[in-house]
Parts: C-alpha cells; structure tokens; sequence
C-alpha cells in the first residue's frame, strides 16, 4: 500500500533559525495536505497542494509539491515560539484515503 | 463555527471491556473518520464512512468496529479493549472524500 515517510522525526531550533520537513511517498500522489497540531491540541489543516511543482506561501510559510508529486516539503523561515507543534503531511490517491506521514515535531528555544 | 465534538477527553478502562468513542459534528459533511495517533507513526486510519450506514475499513481495523446510525454522529466501539489500544483516537469529518479534514479534540484512552 502507499506508505508516506516524514523526516526529521524531531527538530531543535533556536528562535529565528529556518525549519524545513520533508514528505515522501512511495507512489504518485494527486494531493498534498499539511496539519499543525499544537502540544496537546488536535490537528488543524494548513494547505492543499494539487499541482506538479506547486509553491505556495503563509506568511513565513512556504509549500512546496515536487515536479515527479512524490515529495513535498514545508519551510519555516525565522522560527517563532508560537510555532512549536508537530506538524504532518498527508498524501491523498485518486480513490484512496488519506495517508499521513509520521509527523517531524518542531521545538523553539526563545 | 465548524465543530468536531468527542464525547470524552480521556478514558480508563480496564482490559476485557467494552468502549464506546462518540464522535458528533455539526457541518452536515457526508464523510466521517477515525484515527488512532501514536507517537511516531503519525495517524492510522481505523475506519470511515461516507454515508449514514455506510462503512468502510481502514488500516488497522482489527479489533474495532463503527457505527454511523445518523449523518452528524460516528461511533467507535472496542468490543473487548486490550492494553495495545491504548492511544489517542482522533474523529474527523470532510466534505470531501480526501478533502479538509477537520478533527475534534481527541479522546485519549488508557487501558489498564
């Protein structure tokens, strides 16, 4: 079956520092979703990405889906506190349900 | 506002019981879902259902089993709870079938 991998699993910045994640998948995706689940929170819906070699931006924010759509990645530039959370990726298959990566668990140091 | 409403927060239970996990939503979304989330392997799909009576199997559906009696309620049921299913259950709903999901808040159930 699809299988979506996250990497790093963990990450330490300093405040200010840029972050990325990665999502790879083991087959051809139609879609990409992104979730930020707070500490103690549930996950909350960032983005769809549905286009080969989509960028997309939020503010410090930036999305990308990969030209072969087999991998995206998400980009935090200059790293606050209130961005402390585990954040997912989730590949959607044409007739098939969502399926999540991991998650790569984001911590900040003021 | 749109809402996911779990009927617990958190649950003990005891091995050999019966579990029930309420899940209720208020955007009138055909699709419903659950999810277990253990650290690392992210969220595994149990069940869905894509309509009021309708079910379908997830990932790991073994030793669960759902309910969809009404569009804005989804059950699910651990007939005879064991120490392996103690996790965080995530409800979520969507309009569309891999579309934005919205989550509730999670039951996280402790089996002793």
């Amino acid at each position: 079956g699809q299988q979506v991998m996250q990497i790093p699993q963990y990450q330490h910045v300093q405040e200010g520092e840029d972050f990325t994640t990665y999502c790879n998948s083991s087959t051809t995706l139609s879609n990409i979703q992104w979730y930020k689940q707070r500490p103690g929170g549930h996950p909350v819906f960032l983005i769809q990405l549905v286009k080969s070699g989509e960028v997309k931006k939020q503010k410090r924010l930036t999305f990308q889906f990969g030209e072969a759509k087999k991998n995206s990645s998400l980009h935090i530039t200059a790293t606050q506190t209130t961005d402390v959370g585990t954040y997912f990726c989730a590949g959607g298959n044409a007739g098939n349900m969502l399926t999540f990566g991991g998650g790569t668990r984001l911590m900040v140091k003021p | 506002d749109v809402k996911v409403t779990q009927s617990s927060r958190y649950l003990v239970k005891r091995t050999g019981e019966k579990v029930f996990l309420e899940c209720v939503q208020d955007m009138d979304h055909e699709n419903m879902f659950w999810y277990r989330q253990d650290p690392g392997l992210g969220l595994r799909l149990i069940y869905f259902s894509y309509d009021v009576k309708m079910k379908e199997k997830g990932d790991i559906p073994e030793g669960y089993s759902v309910s969809r009696e009404k569009k804005e309620r989804f059950s699910l049921i651990l007939e005879s709870a064991s120490t392996n299913q103690t996790s965080m259950y995530l409800c979520a709903s969507s309009p569309d079938f891999t579309g934005e999901l919205f989550f509730g808040e999670g039951s996280r159930l402790t089996v002793l």
